[in-house]
């Protein structure tokens, strides 16, 4: 099915261990988002990228890297991780792409990361 | 981007219409009103969006009233399965470089919905 697919579902690091958050989407779609959610909290936006070869911070981007590697994937990367980075990772597209009829994000079933 | 208001937390009867209430009294006229939610860890799932008339689809109706500051999500007949966080989200319409695009979605703490048996 089409949609957005995050990859791993689940992992733990220790503390300043690095890693990287894949994500890939395969509705066309220019804009790709990087969201965390901490416990009972909504929410908030890490980076995006607007379209192929752009990306800006969103709410709360530090200690986060991303790439967008072409219009399909879209990486997050902790270079350091801390017990602060445990939470609830999704991505997410949105925009114009082939037979799209809502305009709204598509997300991903998300990543759960712990750090120790 | 335009703030909004939610209770935090509502009850509806299985089978019963759940309307779940949106202030969004500083909305501009550019942006539109999108209705999301979150059904426990998974990830936040389309329903509905609008400018400024009412909308249906298969899966609710949005009033949005005439002056646009304020607007209910109505699931007609609500199942167990619709108890979920919901989340109104006011968002606006950008044109960039490569065609329209849309700006970025701001999530609030949303409505948690507990449909009862």
């Amino acid at each position: 099915n089409a949609g957005v697919t995050q990859t791993p579902k689940f992992q733990v690091l220790k503390t300043g261990q690095s890693m990287t958050l894949q994500c890939a989407q395969d509705m066309n779609h220019n804009s790709m988002y990087w969201y965390r959610q901490d416990p009972g909290m909504g929410l908030r936006l890490i980076y995006y990228s607007a379209s192929e070869g752009t990306t800006d911070k969103g709410e709360v981007p530090n200690g986060y890297n991303v790439s967008r590697l072409n219009k399909r994937e879209f990486s997050l990367r902790l270079e350091s991780a801390a017990p602060s980075q445990t939470s609830v990772y999704f991505c997410a597209s949105s925009g114009l792409g082939s037979g799209a009829t809502n305009y709204g994000y598509t997300f991903g079933s998300g990543t759960r990361l712990t750090v120790v | 981007d335009a703030k909004t208001t939610q209770p935090p937390s509502m009850d509806c009867a299985e089978g019963r219409a759940a309307n779940l209430p949106c202030n969004h009294s500083t909305i501009s006229g550019n942006e539109y009103v999108y209705w999301y939610r979150q059904i426990h860890s998974q990830g936040p799932q389309y329903i509905i969006h609008g400018l400024k008339n009412n909308e249906t689809n298969e899966m609710a109706s949005l009033i949005i009233t005439e002056d646009r500051k304020s607007s209910t999500l109505i699931l007609p007949h609500a199942t167990l399965r619709d108890t979920a966080v919901y989340y109104c989200i006011v968002r606006p319409r950008a044109a960039n470089a490569g065609g329209t695009s849309y700006g970025k979605l701001t999530f609030g703490q949303g409505t948690i919905l507990t449909v009862h048996p």
